[in-house]
């Protein structure tokens, strides 16, 4: 079946540090991998996406690539700020569509 | 404008209450979801509809009953409901093109309190 594994947190990092998340997952055929963001008390916002193999999704400093060969679709920005304080979800929607598989979440905390 | 919205922001009600959870979107998308996100976790699949129908029912308790009037609105209705359902309640919505590999837009969500 489908699912997502994500790296477990709490992560707390100082201003301007490199972050990166662990995301792989297993699904069969060519799903589409996402990350979301969900900021204190919001709903969840798309942050990026990569639809096949070896896209880069990039957004607002963050960037993902999608590796079949290693299943993995790691977040990483170069230097995070207190503004990037929030939970990160990984997910996959599979080649039906229909369905989302998300990961456990990621909880950031940027202190300055 | 990948725009989904919901109301109320927050709801308070008794068990015994009748209330309705709405949700809007207006980006011509024909699959509208209903997720349930409990703290620190990740949202919970409830309900799809694809073109106005029922598609997946994820075993959820006959308390919550989805409606979907046309393929910009969808609601949940909710009534005799447990303190265990307290929980921020998400909408979202997808092109909804079977076979292709859906992006999901999502609202900023109902924070319900069950009293």
């Amino acid at each position: 079946g489908n699912s997502v594994t994500q790296m477990e947190g709490p992560v707390t990092l100082s201003e301007e540090a490199f972050l990166t998340i662990n995301c792989t997952y297993t699904a069969t055929g060519y799903p589409s991998l996402f990350w979301y963001v969900q900021y204190p008390g919001e709903g969840l916002q798309l942050l990026l996406k990569a639809t096949k193999a070896d896209d880069k999704g990039s957004n607002k400093g963050f960037e993902a690539t999608y590796r079949k060969e290693t299943t993995s679709f790691h977040l990483e920005k170069g230097s995070v700020q207190v503004s990037d304080s929030a939970v990160y979800f990984c997910a996959l929607s599979d080649q039906a569509g229909n369905q989302f598989y998300f990961g456990t979440g990621t909880s950031l905390t940027v202190i300055p | 404008d990948t725009e989904v919205t919901q109301t109320p922001k927050h709801l308070v009600m008794g068990m015994t209450n009748k209330k309705s959870l709405k949700c809007e979107q207006h980006m011509g998308h024909r699959a509208m979801y209903w997720y349930k996100q409990k703290a620190k976790k990740p949202p919970e699949l409830m309900f799809v509809y694809s073109y106005e129908k029922l598609s997946i029912n994820e075993s959820v308790p006959s308390r919550f009953s989805p409606e979907c009037p046309n393929s910009s609105l969808l609601n949940l209705h909710l009534h005799a409901l447990q303190p265990e359902d307290s929980a921020l309640y998400l909408c979202a919505s997808s092109q909804g093109s079977s076979g292709r590999r859906e992006t999901q837009y999502f609202g900023p969500g109902t924070r319900l309190l069950v009293l």
